[in-house]
């Protein structure tokens, strides 16, 4: 069956630290992944995007890695603050029809301590 | 600034008794998407509109219904909600070229009594 999963454990980190989440997928090949973050009670924002044949992608403190053989994203955040502090999704294209249609990861929480 | 609307932030309906929950977007956007969210789950998508051209998950319920009247508005229709569609539902858009992002609004919180 298709999956897509995240570590539903907290990952608690200290300030200054690199935080890396790890997203995992199964039975997909999606053409693109891309990391959004969610605040408790509010909607998704997005992060950025990957395509397949980027094996990495910057924004500021944030980079993307894409493994197409592993079939998975790994998202870093460097010099972490407690303002990173968020639920973080990543989402890939099913190619199963539709208009930039994304299936969702559950999310890891990521909690940044002073 | 463009954006993605959601009316109401929270809503609490009956067991039963029909509610319906409104998007509205700036964004100008020829793609919006219904999600329902639970706790510390994945958004689940329920269906979309390019333009007019309605596309429906396979596994959602009949009880979900859309309406589209503009490119500007989308509403959700619950006909007759149960316990399990208390849920966050996150309304969102995308263009059609470009990027591939969505952009989300913040959200309508149904509780079912």
């Amino acid at each position: 069956s298709q999956k897509i999963e995240q570590n539903s454990e907290a990952l608690n980190i200290q300030e200054g630290k690199t935080a890396t989440l790890t997203c995992n997928y199964t039975n997909y090949s999606p053409a693109y992944l891309q990391w959004y973050r969610q605040d408790p009670g509010r909607g998704p924002v997005f992060l950025l995007l990957i395509r397949e044949n980027e094996k990495e992608k910057r924004k500021e403190r944030l980079k993307v890695t894409f493994d197409t053989t592993l079939k998975q994203s790994l998202f870093h955040i460097t010099a972490s603050q407690p303002a990173d502090s968020a639920t973080y999704l990543c989402a890939l294209d099913p190619l199963s029809g539709g208009y930039n249609k994304l299936i969702f990861g559950a999310g890891t929480r990521l909690a940044v301590h002073p | 600034d463009a954006m993605v609307i959601q009316n109401p932030r929270y809503q609490v309906t009956q067991f039963g008794k029909p509610v319906t929950l409104s998007c509205s977007q700036t964004l100008n956007h020829n793609v919006m998407y219904w999600y329902q969210q639970k706790s510390s789950q994945a958004p689940k998508l329920l269906f979309h509109y390019y333009d007019k051209d309605f596309n429906n998950e396979a596994d959602t319920p009949d009880n979900f219904q859309s309406r589209r009247p503009n490119t500007s508005f989308c509403f959700l229709d619950i006909r007759s909600p149960g316990l399990g569609d208390a849920a966050m539902y996150l309304c969102a858009t995308s263009a059609t070229s470009g990027r591939n992002e969505q952009f989300f609004g913040p959200g309508t919180r149904l509780t079912v009594l």
